[in-house]
């Protein structure tokens, strides 16, 4: 059985500012990760996903994630926030045919 | 292409009402998936098909939901009496069949209120 955990239920930083948030999950075999966006009464968005090859992974909107093994972690990281990424972020692994989903982050962008 | 539909977007029920809620899924796609998700939570997995075959209904309160996918393609999620503590947002999703990277697409979701 494979988890995933989002230590951070809330993360703050200034528009412009860099950002990191954080997946930890727990090995169980083959790994397939991603994260994904809820804008406030919106459905879920894919950003990116993790399978195999370059562990370093670019999504849309400049963000990116990096797969660790050693780590057990696939962080998602933005260079430079906009107001518009203020939302719910969730990191999910993929175990057998159903995604395991973390508990989400919330972003919230201050002026 | 066309991205997972679902209807309706809202429901205001009372508490004891029945409710269907209905998904197109991406066409070509498998693999189909309902989840519960309650206000500031994630999404729970409640039932999951491959074609019209039920693969994991484990979570689903089979006392008073139920799913099906009769043809493979769309799909409906039902609750026979509705309970305050089904109040959440229902989304469906799709994939191809889970080998490999697959994504999965999500619809946007009904919003059920029951009061």
């Amino acid at each position: 059985t494979q988890t995933v955990s989002q230590s951070d239920a809330h993360v703050t930083v200034f528009e412009g500012d860099s950002v990191e948030l954080r997946c930890n999950y727990s090995y169980g075999g083959s790994i397939y990760l991603s994260w994904y966006i809820q804008h406030h009464g919106r459905g879920l968005q894919f950003l990116l996903k993790y399978y195999s090859g370059n562990p370093v992974v670019q999504g849309v909107n400049g963000f990116e994630a990096e797969f660790s093994k050693s780590d057990s972690s696939f962080h998602l990281r933005k260079a430079s926030v906009h107001w518009s990424d203020s939302a719910v972020y969730f990191c999910a692994v993929k175990s057998n045919y159903q995604l395991i989903w973390g508990s989400g982050t919330k972003l919230i962008i201050k002026p | 292409e066309a991205g997972v539909t679902q209807s309706p977007r809202y429901a205001v029920l009372q508490e004891g009402q029945a409710v269907s809620f209905w998904c197109d899924p991406i066409s070509g796609h498998d693999t189909l998936y309902w989840y519960q998700q309650p206000r500031d939570q994630g999404p729970q997995l409640l039932v999951y098909f491959r074609d019209e075959a039920v693969i994991d209904n484990s979570q689903l309160p089979s006392d008073r939901f139920s799913a099906v996918r009769p043809k493979g393609t769309n799909s409906t999620l039902k609750i026979q009496s509705a309970k305050q503590g089904d109040t959440a947002t229902y989304l469906c999703a799709s994939s191809l069949a889970p080998t490999g990277g697959t994504e999965v697409f999500f619809g946007k979701g009904t919003r059920l209120t029951v009061v």
